[in-house]
């Protein structure tokens, strides 16, 4: 079963503007992955937050992971046309056995 | 980097017909993954493997078997083609994750059509 549930569905934003994406999970975890996938391709991984941190930045990227919610969000700051994809949350669950959860995505548009 | 290679970028296949879906890593990876991806369901895993010949369930196995005879390969098979098997098949590796984290890496996709 889907564990992840990324907000909004889709996102539509000019580009320059920040973009934020939402994950909401159910079961304790031991870490939290996103992941982008433009039209036609495979999954790219763009960074992992670990349950016991609370926020990573990797060049324009920006997580957030709060476990007492369960909910993470990606931002990703300054977009470009490059950054239009979908955006997947994967959750690594503590009883996952060697298994990743995925979201339904969050489908972004920068507009130029 | 590493490559994941899924050996058909389209494929149209006829209802009952046995299909086989290739996957290939050249990264010595212990883990290998085949999900299928459809509008509105996000990613499925359908099954998975750990090591060769060792192979465990996913979350929607049912019409699907798979193989894997070396390490750097994994089959998926559809043992008798349906219309409701249509969709975006995606194969994945990674490092056995107990060594640490490691990410999944995704082929480019296999979109099957059955007819």
């Amino acid at each position: 079963s889907q564990q992840g549930e990324e907000d909004p569905q889709a996102l539509s934003i000019q580009e320059g503007e920040n973009a934020t994406m939402n994950c909401s999970y159910k079961t304790s975890i031991n870490n939290l992955q996103w992941y982008r996938q433009n039209s036609g391709r495979g999954l790219v991984h763009l960074i992992l937050i670990r349950s016991n941190e609370r926020e990573k930045h990797s060049g324009r990227l920006r997580v957030t992971l709060d476990t007492s919610k369960k909910s993470s969000s990606l931002l990703i700051t300054a977009s470009r046309a490059a950054d239009t994809a979908s955006y997947f949350c994967a959750t690594d669950p503590l009883q996952g056995a060697q298994k990743l959860v995925f979201g339904q995505g969050t489908r972004l548009t920068i507009n130029p | 980097d590493v490559k994941v290679t899924q050996s058909s970028r389209y494929l149209v296949k006829r209802t009952g017909e046995k299909v086989f879906l290739e996957c290939v890593q050249d990264m010595d990876h212990e883990n290998m993954f085949w999900y299928r991806q459809d509008p509105g369901l996000g990613l499925r895993l359908i099954y998975f493997s750990y090591d060769v010949k060792m192979k465990e369930k996913g979350d929607i196995p049912e019409g699907y078997s798979v193989s894997r005879e070396k390490k750097e390969r994994f089959s998926l098979i559809l043992e008798s083609a349906s219309t409701n098997q249509t969709s975006m098949y995606l194969c994945a590796s990674s490092l056995l994750m107990w060594t640490g984290y490691q990410p999944q890496h995704f082929g480019d996709g296999t979109r099957l059509s059955i007819l």
